[in-house]
């Protein structure tokens, strides 16, 4: 098993820039999760997918953050314009629901580090 | 609602010796609770979960955590730390009864240092 992969794994780029970041789920799971984590606030959910379609996007900072998953197998998030205070690390992560309320695991990417100078 | 605290936000303890990391929550229905690790510059990593089955419940890397629910507790422990433990340390919560991720909970993590 691959895990979640994420990429890249290091940016820097220029206020103003538009930022992609990348993310390929466990395959086979339903649920998808982007969480942002910094040293101020931990870590936080920004937005979660249920099979491609976003469930709560209530995390999601403000206007300038987009995300979508056009398939199973693929998500993207976007900043535009990005500012210095999105500085922080990006996760990716994938779980499935299991029906017999075992406890869903949450299985995180390695992260994607931007920084915004 | 749910919620979860970690007591301490560092903890540092010399190689060899017990770790103990304490967790408590509060959940409104039948909770599964879960410890995961974050090395530097790594993703999260699970470390065990407890989803109403056996209360002490074992992980990888020698870890091991006791559900106490009386105590409202989940601590984490591991009776001889190595150098490589050193880490954060995430203490997680999620409601059985729910069906929504946003009831996942994270604590602010607990910092581990094993000195040599």
């Amino acid at each position: 098993d691959a895990g979640v992969i994420q990429s890249p794994r290091h940016e820097v780029t220029e206020m103003g820039q538009e930022v992609t970041l990348r993310c390929k789920p466990i395959s086979g799971h339903d649920y998808l999760f982007w969480y942002r984590q910094t040293m101020m606030r931990g870590l936080e959910l920004l937005i979660y997918f249920n099979n491609n379609v976003p469930i709560d996007d209530s995390g999601m900072p403000e206007d300038r953050f987009s995300a979508k998953m056009p398939n199973a197998s693929f998500s993207t998030l976007k900043i535009q314009p990005s500012e210095p205070r999105d500085s922080a690390v990006y996760f990716c992560a994938s779980s499935f629901w299991e029906t017999d309320k075992t406890g869903n695991t949450i299985y995180f990417g390695e992260g994607s580090w931007l920084t915004v100078v | 609602a749910q919620s979860v605290t970690q007591l301490d936000s560092h903890v540092s303890v010399s190689e060899g010796t017990p770790v103990l990391l304490r967790c408590n929550y509060s959940s409104s229905y039948s909770p599964s609770l879960f410890w995961y690790v974050q090395h530097p510059n790594k993703g999260l990593q699970l470390l065990l979960k407890y989803t109403s089955a056996a209360t002490l419940v074992k992980g990888i890397n020698g870890f091991e955590a006791e559900f106490k629910k009386s105590e409202t507790s989940f601590h984490l422990t591991k009776p001889s730390a190595h150098m490589s433990d050193a880490a954060e340390y995430f203490c997680v919560v999620s409601d059985q009864a729910e069906t929504s991720y946003d009831k996942v909970i994270f604590g602010p993590g607990t910092s581990l240092s094993v000195i040599p």
